[in-house]
């Protein structure tokens, strides 16, 4: 069973605010990180694929980095708006098969 | 154009009862799964297909039956439910198997059904 970790489970934030969060995943056998955002009522919606260690994504407000080594990555977002609110699961693609293993989420609340 | 849609959105039933859950995509996409969102709200893999093969079957009752009739549909089929199986349930897929190098796994997700056993 894999262990995707991810903190805090939740966040409230001012609007404005610039935020971050951590996915943790195992170090061995990897081959790809995903972040989805997911809003209430919606389908989780993919942000970004980072598949090599040094990686930083970047989309708009939003950027990641990955850590493969260590096993982490970030998701950092600037000046948050309360349409950024959302529920943020990363999801560990390992090297066989064709699965992803989520995480629980880091559920963002950005209060105007 | 919904890209991944999944009907009915909401499904309310008795215990004991069979029922399945239809799931479309018009992305073209070779591989298709199932989740199931628990109480915790995480997501996890019941199922994966691959142009109708099944790929992926994870440690799931064997009343869940999922059925491919060709590679834009993965339904599943639910026999003798339980009040435990209440739960949405997500259809997502992805355009290729893995190939390792060339490819990842980023998924599409439908709606979501919520299941709910009485």
């Amino acid at each position: 069973i894999l262990n995707v970790e991810q903190s805090p489970q939740s966040l409230h934030v001012q609007e404005g605010d610039s935020t971050n969060f951590t996915c943790s995943f195992p170090s061995s056998n990897f081959y790809a990180l995903h972040w989805y955002r997911w809003e209430t009522a919606k389908s989780p919606e993919a942000l970004f694929v980072m598949t090599l260690n040094g990686d930083e994504k970047k989309k708009g407000r939003i950027s990641a980095t990955l850590n493969t080594k260590e096993g982490y990555s970030y998701l950092y977002i600037k000046g948050s708006q309360p349409e950024d609110s959302a529920t943020y699961l990363c999801a560990f693609e390992e090297t066989s098969g064709s699965r992803l293993t989520f995480g629980e989420g880091t559920q963002l609340t950005v209060n105007p | 154009d919904t890209a991944v849609s999944q009907t009915p959105k909401y499904l309310v039933t008795q215990m004991g009862n069979d029922k399945s859950i239809k799931c479309e995509q018009n992305l073209g996409h070779d591989t298709m799964y199932w989740y199931k969102q628990d109480s915790k709200k995480f997501l996890k893999i019941m199922f994966s297909y691959n142009n109708k093969e099944l790929i992926i079957n994870e440690t799931v009752p064997n009343r869940f039956s999922p059925k491919s009739p060709d590679k834009a549909h993965l339904n599943l089929h639910i026999n003798s439910l339980e009040l435990g199986d209440s739960a949405v349930y997500f259809c997502a897929s992805s355009p290729l198997l893995k190939v390792k190098g060339l490819s990842t796994d980023t998924q599409y997700f439908g709606p979501g059904t919520r299941l709910t056993v009485l």
